[in-house]
């Protein structure tokens, strides 16, 4: 069974563009969830896709947004880019029926650097 | 909401020594996970273990879910298994809170 696929996996951007993200999930898994990672911040959640509707959205701005897909796949976009948007984005999917026993699985994930 | 503290931050090992991680969140939870993150960044599932012990390999984990905490025992360390360990909980039907994570090197 293929794993979780993420692209690109480098990214370089200046301050006020904007980047999209991509996530295949592992087949059969209706969830995906991105999270960013920082040395200073580490591990935090972005936003939850379950069949194609967002269902839980963490603490960051409205310039982050995401979608999913009718086959899972997911993408998420930061409009106007910081400097501190550079960070490393992870994707993971999971089956996303029971959140007591769902088990998360990451992608290789995404390195944002923005200059 | 919920907190999760792991210790130690950081730890470095002897090839073949052993190492106990901890992990104390700060509610009630339904799910807990153990991840590996390896130096290129990826983060691998160890482990599902709300409650209970369970084993695979040199690694093995227990969770006291009355008490709070959970333990990841590595047995004779090998230099792969450096990397950062992550514990992430989640009280209820919420995305997981991931800890800081602990920092561990084997040297050779």
């Amino acid at each position: 069974k293929a794993g979780v696929t993420q692209t690109p996996r480098y990214l370089i951007k200046t301050r006020g563009q904007q980047v999209t993200l991509s996530c295949s999930p592992i087949s059969g898994h209706r969830s995906v969830s991105w999270y960013q990672q920082t040395p200073g911040q580490g591990l935090q959640f972005l936003f939850e896709y379950f069949s194609e509707t967002q269902r839980n959205k963490g603490n960051f701005p409205g310039r982050f947004s995401g979608r999913q897909f009718s086959n899972s796949r997911s993408e998420m976009n930061v409009s106007t880019l910081e400097l501190g948007d550079s960070a490393l984005y992870l994707c993971a999917s999971s089956l996303g029926l029971d959140r007591s026993t769902d088990t998360q699985y990451f992608g290789p994930g995404t390195r944002l650097t923005v200059l | 909401g919920i907190q999760v503290e792991q210790s130690p931050p950081d730890l470095i090992l002897q090839e073949g020594a052993n190492s106990t991680l901890r992990c104390n969140f700060s509610d009630s939870v339904n799910n807990l996970q153990w991840f590996h993150q390896n130096p290129w960044g990826q983060l691998i599932n160890l482990f599902y273990i709300p409650s209970g012990t369970k084993q695979n390999g040199r690694l093995s984990a227990t969770t006291v879910a009355t008490e709070r905490y959970s333990l990841l025992y590595i047995s004779s360390s090998q230099t792969t298994d450096s990397g950062v360990y992550f514990c992430a909980v989640s009280p209820g039907n919420t995305p997981l809170v991931f800890g800081k994570g602990t920092r561990l090197s084997v040297i050779a």
